[in-house]
């Protein structure tokens, strides 16, 4: 079965730096992969996605991922962090293995927190 | 707005209390989806539909039960609850027709309180 890890329950960064948030995946054959974002009492709002092609994925507000297929990895990426990228983040793989469903299977959600 | 419109967003209901969640999208989308989310625990998936049938049931106590009528809408009875139901409460659409290199659309959820 597809499954997926988020390492770190948070992440803390400065305004301006650099940020990453990490995950990890297992599959049988090519990943489907995804970033979610969820804000306070929302639900989740879709960042990106790796389908095939280009090994680095650009999204929405400015955030990017790297597939790594030797490490089985998909960081989220972001040059320059925004106190207002303060959220949690949900790195997802498609399931195929319910048939023709395809779900996505969650990592726990890291928690990324950006301070002034 | 997203696409995926939850109601209500807020429901608090005593143990012996039925009620229902309700969950629209007119994305076009033809396959559905509940979603469990508490404090400190991942995303827990409860139900997908596909093409109004029910495909998939986690496990899920009979004290929730789906419905789904046609492929904008679904719904989850919630009946004699436990306080452990209190969560967040997402609902989710995607598009499985066309292959599965797309994500889903999520609504806001319902923010459920058990008492």
């Amino acid at each position: 079965a597809q499954s997926v890890a988020q390492p770190e329950d948070q992440v803390n960064v400065a305004e301006g730096n650099p940020l990453t948030v990490k995950c990890t995946y297992s599959v049988s054959g090519n990943p489907y992969l995804f970033w979610y974002v969820q804000y306070p009492n929302r639900g989740l709002q879709f960042l990106l996605k790796y389908i095939t092609g280009d090994n680095l994925v650009k999204g929405s507000y400015g955030f990017e991922a790297e597939f790594n297929k030797s490490q089985t990895s998909f960081h989220l990426k972001k040059p320059s962090a925004l106190v207002s990228d303060s959220a949690l983040y949900f790195c997802a793989v498609r399931d195929f293995g319910s048939g023709n469903t395809g779900k996505l299977i969650f990592g726990q959600g890291t928690t990324l927190q950006v301070k002034p | 707005e997203t696409g995926v419109t939850q109601t209500p967003r807020h429901l608090v209901m005593g143990m012996t209390n039925k009620k229902s969640l309700k969950c629209e999208q007119h994305l076009g989308h033809n396959a559905m989806y509940w979603y469990k989310q508490s404090a400190k625990k991942p995303l827990e998936l409860m139900f997908v539909y596909n093409f109004k049938e029910q495909t998939e049931n986690n496990s899920v106590p009979s004290r929730f039960s789906p419905e789904c009528p046609n492929s904008s809408h679904l719904f989850l009875h919630l009946h004699t609850l436990q306080p452990e139901d209190s969560a967040l409460y997402l609902c989710a659409s995607s598009q499985e027709s066309t292959g599965f290199g797309y994500g889903y659309t999520f609504g806001s959820g319902t923010r459920l309180t058990v008492v």
